[in-house]
């Protein structure tokens, strides 16, 4: 158990719909990653918050976004869903950032009907 | 631009074999770091190791063992006896400075050990 938690395990929606997925980073640890797990594309990083502010961005679409909260957990918006979004959702923090070791929640798997 | 390649996409072996997995990367840093990660079937992704690039130290964990050769931009990971527990998908990573320290993985090597 990395330490880091998320919800929902699971999520089964419509195309064209909105979801929030919420992470839990692990206690102390003040950086939040998220990535997205295809089998297309692989393991694809795709933001980065340190402590409430956005630190780095990746391959994320304009349709996705997100935050993280003074508490630090981290909340990712996927909306106008499609198909080609279906994938395991992962978030990961460590506390600091740079040359730290990410460790990996369990991850929300997303499937877009 | 980082990249890290893995370029076995399943290994099978039979329990108690010694399997190695390749990990080649390309990076024009000269500080930067390399993982290794596993992902079960039941699909969290567990942190095996982290090497900086200054230490080429080798290292022994158990059944598992990390050669790391900045000469051929390699770091192969072996598992030694394998068991079926180990059966996973294992991926390689790497960040570096300029890349924002933000990893990049390899595409995984799906490891499937029988008994």
């Amino acid at each position: 158990d990395s330490g880091v938690t998320q919800t929902p395990k699971h999520l089964i929606t419509a195309t064209g719909q909105r979801v929030t997925l919420r992470c839990s980073p692990r206690s102390g640890d003040l950086s939040v990653y998220w990535y997205q797990q295809s089998l297309d594309q692989g393991l694809q990083f795709l933001i980065q918050y340190y402590n409430g502010e956005e630190r780095a961005k990746g391959n994320i679409l304009e349709r996705f976004s997100a935050q993280q909260f003074p508490d630090l957990h981290s909340e990712l918006n996927l909306s106008s869903l499609e198909l080609g979004d279906s994938a395991l959702y992962f978030c990961a923090s460590s506390v600091e950032i740079d040359t730290d070791t990410q460790y990996f929640g369990p991850g929300t798997r997303l499937t877009v009907l | 631009a980082q990249k890290v390649t893995q370029a076995q996409t399943e290994i099978s072996v039979v329990e108690k074999e010694d399997v190695t997995l390749d990990c080649v990367y390309e990076t024009r840093d000269t500080t930067y770091y390399l993982f290794w990660y596993k992902q079960p079937p039941s699909g969290e992704l567990v942190f095996l190791i982290r090497r900086n690039s200054f230490d080429e130290q080798n290292e022994i964990s158990g059944r598992y063992s990390w050669n790391f050769q900045k000469s051929t931009s390699s770091f192969n990971f072996t598992i030694t006896a394998s068991q079926v527990v180990d059966s996973a998908v294992y991926f390689c990573a790497l960040s570096e400075v300029g890349g924002s320290y933000i990893p990049t993985f390899g595409r995984g090597t799906s490891l499937i050990v029988h008994p």
